[in-house]
């Protein structure tokens, strides 16, 4: 147990509809990541924050935006959902902005999208 | 972002045989991360390097950092069935961080 939980475990929903899905990290880590792996790829980068703010963004759809609250705990939500949104989506955190922070994965949230 | 390539992609070995996984990057970085995710699981931090040429072991796991800092390799000595899985390496840096594509291993029994 990594310590990082993710809500839902399982999403399935329809094309156009709109999701959120919730990351709560370890104790005391300050950094979330969100992460998109689609069937057979590798971990595509999404979007970092740290302490509230956004740090780095990757490959983040425009339909995408995430946020993390004053708790520290973060949510992505996807809107406009189409077929090829379909994936695991994971989250990470870290205890600082990383450089060389260990990441600490949640179980994931798996999205079908129908 | 630095960003990473890994070979193979896929490796499919017997029981008992060694494994090699390789990361390669363009640039130089400051540290390199691996990650191991099984089947259905998320990935879990395996090691990090950080010094030029540095080796560490994990029982049957030795991980190398290249002298140029550029490229990173996983060898698994005798494969067990409980080395199924994807490795990533990953490049540890300020603003992003990229995991490679993997390696997904396959120990056929």
């Amino acid at each position: 147990d990594s310590g990082v939980t993710q809500t839902p475990k399982h999403l399935i929903t329809a094309t156009g509809q709109r999701v959120t899905l919730r990351c709560s990290p370890r104790s005391g880590d300050l950094s979330v990541y969100w992460y998109q792996q689609s069937l057979d790829q590798g971990l595509q980068f999404l979007i970092q924050y740290y302490n509230g703010e956004e740090r780095a963004k990757g490959n983040i759809l425009e339909r995408f935006s995430a946020q993390q609250f004053p708790d520290l705990h973060s949510e992505l939500n996807l809107s406009s959902l189409e077929l090829g949104d379909s994936a695991l989506y994971f989250c990470a955190s870290s205890a600082t902005q990383g450089l060389a922070d260990t990441q600490y994965f949640g179980p994931g949230t798996r999205l079908t999208v129908l | 972002g630095q960003q990473v390539m890994q070979i193979p992609q896929y490796q499919h070995v017997q029981e008992g045989e060694d494994f090699t996984t390789y990361c390669n990057s363009s640039t130089t970085l400051s540290n390199i991360q691996w990650y191991k995710q099984r089947p259905g699981g998320h990935p879990v931090f395996l090691i990090q390097l950080v010094k030029s040429g540095e080796v560490k072991k994990q029982k049957r796991l030795t991980f190398q950092f290249g002298e140029a800092k550029k490229n990173s390799s996983l060898h698994i000595t005798a494969t067990q069935t409980t080395d199924v899985g994807t490795y990533f390496c990953a490049p540890g840096g300020y603003q992003k961080v990229t995991f490679g594509i993997g390696t997904k291993l396959q120990v056929i029994p």
